[in-house]
């Protein structure tokens, strides 16, 4: 089946370690999202890519990077991780035919990080 | 801010009742979505409702939007234990923004 996948499902790293999260699709689709969930609040929106194209939120910090070397892949860089970074980080997916609205997103399980 | 807001935050009902909430928001949109999140998962698209559309319906979920009153509200008929779970919209608007609400948490009681 046509899915998104991110690994590892848990990741615990010690405060400062750079950490890397991983997400890949079978759907083909065009844009991917990485979005940061904290305890109890809504998934708020870090970056996407449009293609190749790379979209940081405004208040995004720059503690946070991403990199797409193909379709199907996409990598959140944290790093340095501080101990409000403990959260679930959700990657989405999404066929956008166009630049003006968002269509259906679909998303994997998340990747909960735990920073000590 | 043109993150939605929910209402309940939280509501819990018994099984076969039926469930609704609402979500509000501040500006105009392409669309609005619905969502579902399991506890500890990753999120469920359920319904996209179009800003020309007034209601959608997909087998037990009915979805109106009001976009005089920047309001939309989804319906849950005949409720199951399954359907606990955390309920997000989220906003397509102008200028590609994208915004989840706050959420309603429902509990289901068999």
């Amino acid at each position: 089946d046509a899915m998104v996948i991110q690994n590892p499902r848990y990741q615990v790293t010690q405060f400062g370690k750079p950490v890397t999260l991983s997400c890949s699709q079978t759907l083909n689709h065009n844009v991917m999202y990485w979005y940061q969930q904290k305890s109890s609040q809504a998934p708020k929106l870090l970056f996407h890519y449009y293609d190749k194209d790379f979209n940081n939120e405004a208040d995004t910090p720059d503690n946070f990077q991403s990199r797409r070397p193909n379709t199907s892949f996409c990598f959140l860089d944290i790093r340095s991780p501080g101990l409000g970074d403990a959260a679930m980080y959700l990657c989405a997916t999404s066929r956008e035919l166009g630049r003006a609205f968002r269509e259906t997103q679909y998303f994997g399980p998340g990747t909960r990080l735990l920073v000590l | 801010s043109q993150q939605g807001e929910e209402d309940p935050q939280a509501l819990s009902i018994q099984e076969g009742e039926n469930a609704t909430m609402n979500c509000s928001y501040k500006t105009s949109i392409n669309n609005l979505q619905w969502y579902r999140q399991n506890s500890g998962r990753g999120l469920v698209h359920l319904i996209l409702i179009r800003s020309n559309e007034r209601e959608k319906h997909s087998g037990r979920l009915r979805v109106t939007l009001d976009t005089s009153k920047k309001s939309s509200s989804l319906l849950i008929t005949a409720s199951r234990a399954a359907d606990t779970a955390s309920y997000f919209c989220a906003t397509a608007a102008l200028g590609n923004q994208f915004y989840f609400g706050t959420g309603t948490s429902l509990t289901v009681i068999p």
